[in-house]
C-alpha cells in the first residue's frame, strides 16, 4: 500500500511569512495527525482528526497555526505569521482508527527553515 | 506532568552484540508502550507495542520489556547489524486521552 504522503520536502521562508504543508494520509485511514519535531526531540503532537473532526488540538498555537481536513481525507497545515522558533521538521501520520495500540504511520516530513 | 525519558547520550555498538535501549516515564502508568525507528531524514516506523499487562515481546531480533513497577520499558536487538543504526523512539499513549507522547529518542550505532 502506498504510504502517507507529504509535500513540501523542504521550504525556507522568512520571519512572518506565511507557509502550508499538506499531507495525503493512507487510503481508508480515519485517523491523521501533525507533529512538530525540533532537531534532537522527539515528534509532539500538534492536532489530531478523527475524519474531518478535530480530536485533541491542544498543543497547537493557535494565534498562528491552524489545520483542516476536508472531506476525511486530505489535510493542510499553515503558519501565519512564521516565528524562528517554528523551525522544524512537520510530520504528518495516519492510523485507522484511534484505538488503544494503533500503530501510526508517518510521512518523511515536511523540513521547515525560517530566517 | 507526564514525561518520558531516553538516554540522550549515542549507543555505541560492535555488529553482533546485542543492543539495549531505556525508556523511563513518569508521573502517570501507561496502558502501553510503542517503539519506533528513525533513519535520518524519514519519518518514524513502527517496530512494537506492548501492553501493561505483557512482560515481553519478541519479533524476530526484537524484544521489548516493560516493568510497571520500575516504571520502565527495554528494547533489545540481538545480534546487531550495521543497517539496525537508527534512532529509536518510546512512546506512550494515557487512557484519558488520544494523545500519543514521545520520548526524545537514542540514537544507535552499529560498527561493522
Amino acid at each position: 500500500e502506498a504510504g502517507v504522503a507529504q509535500s513540501p520536502r523542504y521550504k525556507i521562508i522568512e520571519k512572518r511569512q506565511s507557509v502550508a504543508f499538506w499531507c495525503n494520509p493512507i487510503s481508508g485511514h480515519a485517523t491523521l495527525y501533525w507533529y512538530q519535531q525540533i532537531l534532537g526531540q522527539g515528534p509532539k503532537l500538534l492536532i489530531q482528526f478523527q475524519n474531518n473532526g478535530v480530536v485533541d488540538d491542544s498543543q497547537l498555537p493557535k494565534d498562528r497555526f491552524s489545520a483542516e481536513r476536508l472531506k476525511g481525507v486530505d489535510s493542510t497545515l499553515k503558519i501565519q505569521p512564521a516565528k524562528l522558533e517554528d523551525s522544524a521538521v512537520y510530520l504528518c501520520a495516519s492510523s485507522l482508527g484511534s484505538g488503544v495500540g494503533q500503530p501510526q504511520h508517518f510521512g518523511d516530513g515536511t523540513r521547515l527553515s525560517i530566517l | 506532568s507526564q514525561k518520558i525519558e531516553q538516554n540522550s547520550e549515542a549507543l555505541n555498538i560492535q555488529e553482533g552484540k546485542t543492543a539495549t535501549l531505556t525508556c523511563n516515564y513518569t508521573n502517570y502508568s501507561p496502558a502501553y508502550l510503542q517503539w519506533y525507528r528513525q533513519d535520518p531524514g524519514r519519518g518514524p516506523v513502527f517496530l512494537l507495542l506492548i501492553r501493561e499487562n505483557e512482560k515481553e515481546k519478541r519479533k524476530e531480533r526484537l524484544k521489548v520489556t516493560f516493568d510497571t513497577t520500575l516504571k520502565q520499558s527495554l528494547f533489545h536487538i540481538t545480534a546487531s547489524q550495521p543497517a539496525d543504526s537508527a534512532t529509536y523512539l518510546c512512546a506512550f499513549r494515557m487512557d484519558s486521552s488520544y494523545k500519543l507522547i514521545f520520548g526524545s529518542g537514542t540514537r544507535l550505532l552499529v560498527r561493522p
